[in-house]
């Protein structure tokens, strides 16, 4: 089945710092969807980003379909960014389901 | 947009009773919807695809006399946890695509709702 594999597993950043997360899948997909997991566990909709690029404040996303891979980048991070960012990947064949990968776990510390 | 509740947030039951969990669609309707499964620093797994009017898919390793889907609106569905175990707690998370794309960037996006955290003692 479709591999998504995410790194680095985790990051630990100073208040103001820059990061990447990478994505990586196996597989041609029609979806692809960055999401943060808060403390609660609720999953935050970030982007919808099959391909191309897209941004929303200090987080944008840039999805290269053909060499499958993804990568949301967090500028001027913020303690409340903490938490586990996911991808998950959907496949035509898929039935729309949606493939997780393991997560990044972000510490910002002040 | 495009808002998924759950219910119960947190649920406590004693083991050999069965527990329901709610999964709603508030702002738009959703014929495909679906069920995951989260263990502490684990990634989601997905459990099975809910279709409305239908029966529900199921994921290889998952027991469907277990975990019972009823999909029987275009904005709710229902996970049934029958003969709880201790091994069933866990976080339990469902989504739903809205079927129109309406109201998100395309039919294709699913949206989560916040969880219900099942412990069994």
């Amino acid at each position: 089945g479709i591999q998504v594999e995410q790194s680095p597993p985790d990051l630990i950043l100073q208040e103001g710092a820059n990061s990447t997360l990478r994505c990586n899948f196996s597989d041609s997909v029609n979806n692809l969807q960055w999401f943060h997991q808060n403390p609660w566990g609720q999953l935050i909709n970030l982007f919808y980003i099959p391909s191309g690029t897209k941004q929303n404040g200090r987080l944008s996303a840039t999805t290269v379909a053909t060499e499958r891979y993804s990568l949301l980048y967090i500028s001027s991070s913020q303690t409340t960014d903490s938490g586990v960012y996911f991808c998950a990947v959907g496949f035509s064949g898929g039935y729309n389901k949606l493939i997780f990968g393991a997560g990044t776990r972000l510490a910002v510390h002040p | 947009g495009a808002v998924v509740s759950q219910h119960p947030s947190r649920v406590i039951c004693k083991s050999g009773t069965s527990v329901k969990i709610e999964c709603r669609s508030l702002d738009f309707q959703a014929t495909t919807m679906f069920w995951y499964r989260q263990f502490p620093k684990k990634s989601l797994m997905l459990m099975a695809t809910s279709n409305e009017g239908s029966k529900a898919t199921y994921e290889q390793g998952v027991e469907k006399d277990k975990f019972l889907i009823n999909h029987a609106s275009l904005t709710l569905s229902t996970l049934t946890v029958t003969s709880a175990h201790p091994e069933d707690s866990s976080f339990y998370i469902c989504s739903a695509r809205d079927s129109s794309g309406r109201l998100t960037s395309s039919s294709y996006e699913q949206y989560f709702g916040p969880g219900t955290r099942l412990t069994v003692t």
